[in-house]
């Protein structure tokens, strides 16, 4: 039973647009979400997180909403770029585990 | 600073071999841990530790086995080798803190792609 959920397998989107990458949880025990970026033959790095008392965290042209009564989080990027081409997974954990839950990844295709 | 670094990049082993698959870290990281990636499986927790001389197993921890002599050093060991463990394997690392310090990404090394024939 997967506590974290990325439905969308893949997601292509043009040069300069928005990209949304959406996640949903079903463990509301879950206080601390983060989203990370696969290239190919890379280990997964850290893009952005929020925690459960906020709902939006930004940096730079990524941006996570966090809304907790629907247990759903989102990453937007704006504007998109081809570099950001990639695997985006989405992770929870809560309280003081330290193990994170992943979802399955969702891959970016950003079209130039 | 290199961050989490695992060795080898790239290993073939035959069924029945055992071999251990290497990760240090030097950002003096209390917590680490050992993940596999398998298509349409996304990252499965196999072994972590909270501390040296601390370890408890993930979620699919059968067939491996790890220690933690030291803060910088996780080793995860291979004991018999099965086509089943062809994977790709992710160590991560992590500061550990409490109270606003205790939410912490953690870091990636760049993977050892093992494959068992």
């Amino acid at each position: 039973d997967q506590q974290v959920k990325q439905n969308s397998p893949s997601l292509s989107v043009q040069e300069g647009r928005i990209s949304i990458l959406n996640c949903d949880y079903t463990n509301s025990m879950f206080d601390y979400f983060l989203w990370y970026k696969k290239y190919p033959a890379e280990g997964p790095t850290f893009l952005i997180s929020i925690s459960s008392i906020k709902d939006k965290n930004e940096d730079g042209r990524f941006t996570v909403f966090l809304n907790k009564s629907a247990k759903h989080l989102s990453l937007h990027i704006v504007p998109s770029q081809p570099g950001d081409s990639a695997v985006y997974f989405c992770a929870a954990r809560g309280g003081n585990n330290r193990k994170l839950i992943w979802g399955l990844g969702t891959s970016l295709a950003v079209n130039p | 600073n290199a961050g989490v670094t695992q060795t080898p990049k790239f290993q073939v082993l035959k069924t029945g071999q055992s071999m251990t698959l290497q990760c240090a870290q030097d950002m003096n990281h209390e917590y680490m841990s050992w993940y596999r990636q398998d298509p349409g499986m996304g990252l499965r927790l196999i072994h972590y530790s909270v501390g040296a001389g601390i370890t408890d197993q993930g979620e699919v921890p059968n067939g491996y086995n790890v220690s933690r002599s030291t803060t910088e050093d996780f080793p995860l060991r291979l004991l018999s080798a099965a086509p089943s463990q062809t994977s790709v394997y992710f160590c991560a690392s992590s500061s550990t803190g409490t109270g606003r310090t205790r939410n912490q990404p953690q870091h990636f090394g760049d993977g050892t792609r093992l494959s068992i024939l």
